[in-house]
């Protein structure tokens, strides 16, 4: 299994500004998502990070909204950019871990809201 | 992409009663986990499951790859299962799919005292 971390828990923020959220695991890991869950919504993915390379990001995604920095193979951070109420969401982070199978494990969120 | 349903979309219960609930899925699958979300938002892993049968406690899941489906079961439900039941699954082409999940839209479990 994977302990992940993330900060803040939770914030307010105004709209037009930034929020950088982190996310720490307990482990190694090659790939850390990051995934948005809108009010009453499912998951969706936004984007993958790797170390030392680019995160990939999905459709509908893009890296002037939502950089992504994964400097090292603990520990990632995803900014939410000039922030708008359509972007108060919980935020995940997850890995993938397991030697039999890939089994992802997901940090506790931080739940944004934008005024 | 791959689509994932789930149903019931939601489900309530009284205490001490079982219920099942489904997951479909469009396409092969590499992974398939069932998940928690309690109500502080946090996802609690229930099974990883591709394929084949297990049980933890009270809940059970079954995956039948071939036919793109599972189930969980919970059986005695308790308050405390309560919560949002989410179906997840990684498309089974590898590649660019790799790690990438795709959930449902979940089912909402309301267990009364």
């Amino acid at each position: 299994s994977a302990v992940i971390s993330q900060k803040p828990s939770r914030d307010i923020c105004q709209r037009g500004t930034s929020l950088t959220i982190q996310c720490q695991v307990d482990s190694q890991v090659t790939m850390m998502f990051w995934y948005r869950q809108q009010p009453g919504q499912s998951l969706t993915l936004i984007a993958t990070a790797n170390q030392g390379s680019e995160a990939t990001y999905e459709s509908g995604f893009v890296i002037d909204k939502f950089p992504i920095s994964r400097p090292n193979l603990t520990f990632s951070t995803l900014t939410v950019s000039n922030m708008s109420p359509e972007d108060s969401s919980i935020y995940l982070c997850s890995v993938e871990v397991g030697d039999l199978g890939y089994e992802q494990y997901f940090g506790p969120g931080t739940r944004l809201t934008v005024t | 992409g791959i689509q994932v349903e789930q149903s019931p979309p939601d489900l309530i219960l009284q205490e001490g009663a079982n219920s099942t609930l489904r997951c479909n899925f469009s396409d092969s699958v590499n992974n398939l986990q069932w998940f928690h979300q309690n109500p502080w938002g946090q996802l609690i892993n229930l099974f990883y499951i591709p394929s084949g049968t297990k049980q933890n406690g009270r809940l059970s899941a079954t995956t039948v790859a071939t036919e793109r489906y599972s189930l969980l079961y919970i059986s005695s439900s308790q308050t405390t299962d309560s919560g949002v039941y989410f179906c997840a699954v990684e498309r089974g082409s590898g590649g660019t799919s790799y790690g990438k999940l795709t959930f449902g839209q979940g089912t909402i479990l309301t267990v009364h005292p």
